[in-house]
């Protein structure tokens, strides 16, 4: 089974910074089945990136995603106030759908 | 607008089986391809992948509770529904429902419902 690992657990940031989150797999994956969720307190996760890099429907361009292999990163160029939450990375394999443990962006 | 809805007991006593239904609106679940998708979090853990439903009744679960859950679907109400046998305080989480699209480059959960919280104990 394949396990995703994220780091950081948790980023302070403040609005407008630029921030890269990691997502790594246990072994290499296929770029293909790898997706990226904002998930906000209270609420269900929201999908933002598929395939590695392709913006979900209605997703702003300041959110970009990149990788292959193990090593997969999310982007935010210029934090929202509303981009403070927490993101998972997720990866669709032989044994079905895995989430990492999620890295937590909060206010500074 | 796709929305999807859950609806079922907050709390549950050990041994028991969970019955969760989700209720799908502003989309069809005989439009193929069509998946329906559980998804559980369980209280400061990540999110843990139950199974899925295909359009046509094929399902798919996550091999660490196979032996437990089942996933069936009614297309008529337009509602898939899960069961989870033999509770135990570790199933207490948020349960989620979702769709699942599949289609070219696309493989994820892109609409969900507001989840329900499920309390195990006596």
């Amino acid at each position: 089974e394949i396990v995703l690992t994220q780091s950081p657990g948790t980023l302070s940031l403040s609005p407008g910074e630029r921030v890269t989150l990691s997502c790594r797999a246990s072994e290499s994956v296929s770029s293909g089945f790898l997706a990226w969720y904002q998930q906000k307190p209270g609420q269900a996760p929201r999908l933002l990136i598929y395939a590695a890099s392709r913006r979900a429907t209605g997703i702003p361009d300041r959110f970009s995603g990149s990788g292959s292999g193990t090593e997969f990163t999310l982007t935010i160029s210029r934090l929202e106030p509303e981009d403070f939450a927490v993101y998972y990375c997720q990866h669709y394999g032989y044994s079905g759908f895995t989430f990492g443990p999620g890295t937590k962006v909060d206010i500074k | 607008q796709l929305h999807l809805q859950e609806s079922g007991p907050g709390l549950v006593k050990p041994s028991e089986t969970l019955y969760l239904t989700c209720s799908v609106f502003g989309d069809s679940m005989n439009n193929s391809p069509y998946y329906g998708g559980w998804i559980r979090q369980p209280p400061g853990k990540r999110l843990e992948w139950i199974g899925n439903i295909s359009h046509s009744g094929d399902t798919y679960y996550n091999p660490s509770l196979k032996s437990r859950v089942s996933i069936s679907m009614d297309p008529s109400r337009n509602q898939f529904s899960l069961h989870l046998r033999s509770l135990t305080a570790a199933d207490t989480a948020i349960y989620y429902c979702a769709r699942l699209s599949i289609s070219g480059l696309l493989t994820a959960f892109d609409t969900w419902g507001r989840g329900t919280r499920v309390t195990v104990s006596s």
